[in-house]
C-alpha cells in the first residue's frame, strides 16, 4: 500500500497565528514529500518539495519565511503557515514519493478569519 | 519543461455510457503520465499511471488509458461509467529523469447524469 495522512484535516484560526500541518506517510519511507495548494475549482499548485534531512526546495514565488516546511524523519514533513492571514485561507494536499508516484493526502482545509 | 493540457473542463455524460478524458502533454524529454481522481474535500486518489512498457494502461475502478507518443496523447476511458464516477480528474506528467515534480492539468469536472 500507499497511504498518506494529513493532520488536522480542518483547522480555523484567527488572523496573525501559526498553524501546523503533518503530512505521514504510513506504509513507506518518503525521502521526497511535495505540497500543495488548491484553490476552489482549480487545479493543485505545487509550494514546495520537501527532502528529509535537507532545507526544502520553494517554487518561484512562493514565500519560505511564510510556509515553513520540515521533514525530519523519512515518514513526516510539516507545513507550518506562520502570521496567517485570510488570504492564506485555501486547500493544502500534501504528497509523498513512492518511488516513481506521489501518493496524496486527504487535505487540510484552512480558514484564516 | 513540460506542460498538460486538459481540453474539457466539463464532460456530463448519461450512466453506463462510455466516456473519455482527454490529455495531451508536451515535452522534450522521456516523460511518466498518470491520472488522479479527487472526490469534493478530498486529496487526490491514483487511478493509473505510465511509467514504460505497455502502452495501454489498466487502472482502478475500470478505466484505462493509452499512451500515444506520437499524438503526445494519454487520454482517459470508461466503457460504462456510474453515478459514483462523478468527481475531478487530473492528469499530470513528470519527467523520468528523476526530479519527481508533477505538472498537473487544470482537471475535468466528470459528472454522470442518471
Amino acid at each position: 500500500g500507499a497511504v498518506v495522512s494529513q493532520h488536522p484535516s480542518r483547522v480555523i484560526c484567527k488572523s496573525g497565528t501559526s498553524v501546523k500541518i503533518e503530512c505521514r506517510s504510513l506504509d513507506f519511507q518518503a525521502t521526497t514529500m511535495f505540497w500543495y495548494r488548491q484553490f476552489p475549482k482549480q487545479s493543485l499548485m505545487l509550494m514546495a518539495t520537501s527532502n528529509e534531512g535537507s532545507k526544502a526546495t520553494y517554487e518561484q514565488g512562493v514565500e519560505k519565511d511564510k510556509f515553513l516546511i520540515n521533514h525530519a524523519s523519512l515518514t513526516l514533513s510539516t507545513l507550518t503557515v506562520t502570521s496567517a492571514h485570510p488570504e492564506d485561507s485555501s486547500f493544502y494536499i500534501c504528497s509523498a514519493r513512492k518511488p516513481d508516484t506521489q501518493y496524496f493526502g486527504p487535505g487540510t482545509r484552512l480558514t484564516v478569519l | 519543461a513540460q506542460s498538460v493540457t486538459q481540453l474539457d473542463s466539463q464532460v456530463p455524460v448519461f450512466e453506463e455510457a462510455p466516456v473519455e478524458l482527454r490529455c495531451n502533454y508536451s515535452s522534450s524529454v522521456s516523460v511518466y503520465l498518470f491520472w488522479y481522481v479527487q472526490y469534493p474535500n478530498q486529496g487526490l486518489q491514483l487511478l493509473l499511471k505510465y511509467l514504460s512498457g505497455s502502452t495501454l494502461v489498466k487502472g482502478i475502478n475500470g478505466f484505462e488509458a493509452e499512451f500515444n507518443k506520437s499524438q503526445t496523447s494519454f487520454h482517459l476511458r470508461k466503457p460504462s461509467v456510474h453515478i459514483s464516477d462523478t468527481a475531478e480528474y487530473f492528469c499530470a506528467v513528470s519527467d523520468a529523469s528523476g526530479t519527481y515534480k508533477y505538472i498537473f492539468g487544470t482537471g475535468t469536472r466528470l459528472k454522470v447524469l442518471a
